[in-house]
């Protein structure tokens, strides 16, 4: 079946850029996703790209898609502490459930 | 931005009764609605395919007699954990496809947590 990978910890510095990875099994994927959940909370959709673009940029997220190596991104830059949370791929095709990936926890530090 | 409202937020319930949760899509309509539990952390686990006007569908493992769910409107959608136990405890979040979208967007309430004692 699908599998959505991440690492599992991430630790930066305040200000500096944080990388998260994620690789997918599904050739057939239409969207790949990044979500946020912080602390006892449900999740917040942070941004989304079509499986035909390899790049998005929202503000301080940069979202790339390597579609042949089946391996998504998320750049954060100027990393906060208040972006401290769990992050979250997923991936599904158009209408169907999203599948997710564990999760990455990233820690930032003043 | 489109809303999914999830009721209770918290809930804690004695071991065998039966706690109802709801999710709602205040400013969309939805045909199709997932339910998925979220173990201490661990991913999202889809339980189900809620469908407005037919029967769930179930994932692999998931025990249906256990975990009613009802989508008697666009608009809502019922979880309801029968005969609750301990490790029936867990996260568990809706998320709701705008059937009106271009893109086929989910949206996501913000989680119901339940506690059984």
């Amino acid at each position: 079946g699908e599998d959505v990978e991440q690492s599992l910890f991430l630790s930066v510095r305040e200000g500096d850029s944080s990388v998260i990875n994620c690789t997918y099994t599904d050739s057939s994927s239409t969207y790949l996703y990044w979500y946020k959940q912080e602390p006892g909370a449900g999740l917040q959709l942070l941004t989304y790209i079509f499986s035909n673009m390899d790049m998005k940029q929202d503000q301080r997220l940069t979202v790339l898609l390597n579609k042949k190596d089946k391996h998504l991104s998320l750049r954060i830059a100027d990393t906060q502490t208040g972006d401290s949370a769990i992050y979250f791929c997923a991936e599904n095709q158009a209408g169907t459930a999203l599948i997710f990936g564990k999760g990455t926890t990233l820690s930032v530090s003043s | 931005g489109a809303v999914v409202s999830q009721h209770p937020s918290r809930v804690i319930c004695k071991s065998g009764t039966s706690v109802k949760i709801e999710c709602r899509s205040l400013d969309f309509q939805a045909t199709t609605m997932f339910w998925y539990r979220q173990f201490p952390k661990k991913s999202l686990m889809l339980m189900a395919t809620s469908n407005e006007g037919s029967k769930a569908t179930y994932e692999q493992g998931v025990e249906k007699d256990k975990f009613l769910i009802n989508h008697a409107s666009l608009t809502l959608s019922t979880l309801t954990v029968t005969s609750a136990h301990p490790e029936d405890s867990s996260f568990y979040i809706c998320s709701a496809r705008d059937s009106g979208g271009r893109t086929g967007e989910l949206f996501f309430g913000e989680g119901s947590r339940l506690t059984v004692l």
